[in-house]
């Protein structure tokens, strides 16, 4: 059973335009969201993350947006730039108090794509 | 800058053979972990690794086995390789208590003929 979904496996948006990617989850225990960004060929990229005590996070053009209750979360850029063409990443991991976690749950992406 | 290396971009090897992929990492990370990366499923956790000589099974370890002799080295190993290991994987690290910033390599691209 998937864990982390991102529904919609690809997204159009006109250049300068917001860009919006969705990610649902399902397992409360989750409580470190982050959204990965990918080339092709080339390897993940963090791009920016957000605790569940927080509701916001902002990062330049880029901020993440959580909704505990609805186990939803979303990354908006803007404005959407040809560059941020890529593959995006919803993941997700339980932070222990011990320092120790069992590695990030992914969603299987949604591919960004900036149309001029 | 963390610098996570993966031995190999690109890899093909023929069914049953043995195969070795490498990674090592610069910043003395504790936490080292392989993923695979297939269209449709997203990045899929294969084993991970806290410490030297310890080893975690993630989601998919079936097929496949680990070694962690050095802190800065996580080896992925192939038993015999099938088909179906044909896939981009990707070789991360990260401190504790930071496991979901993690870093990733650059990955390797494994064909299995």
């Amino acid at each position: 059973d998937q864990q982390v979904k991102q529904n919609s496996p690809s997204l159009s948006v006109q250049e300068g335009r917001i860009s919006i990617l969705n990610c649902d989850y399902t397992n409360s225990m989750f409580d470190y969201f982050l959204w990965y960004k990918k080339y092709p060929a080339e390897g993940p990229t963090f791009l920016i993350s957000i605790s569940s005590i927080k509701d916001k996070n902002e990062d330049g053009r880029f901020t993440v947006f959580l909704n505990k209750s609805a186990k939803h979360l979303s990354l908006h850029i803007v404005p959407s730039q040809p560059g941020d063409s890529a593959v995006y990443f919803c993941a997700a991991a339980e932070m222990y108090s011990g320092g120790g976690a069992d590695g990030l749950t992914f969603g299987k992406g949604t591919h960004l794509i900036i149309q001029p | 800058d963390v610098k996570v290396t993966q031995s190999s971009r690109y890899l093909v090897k023929r069914t049953g053979e043995k195969v070795f992929l490498e990674c090592v990492q610069d910043m003395d990370h504790e936490n080292m972990f392989w993923y695979r990366q297939d269209p449709g499923l997203g990045l899929r956790l294969i084993y991970f690794s806290y410490d030297v000589k310890m080893k975690e099974k993630g989601d998919i370890p079936e097929g496949y086995s680990v070694s962690r002799e050095k802190k800065e080295r996580f080896s992925l190993i192939l038993e015999s390789a099938s088909t179906n290991q044909t896939s981009m994987y990707l070789c991360a690290s990260s401190l504790p208590g930071k496991a979901a910033e993690a870093f990733f390599g650059q990955g390797t691209r494994l064909t299995v003929v």
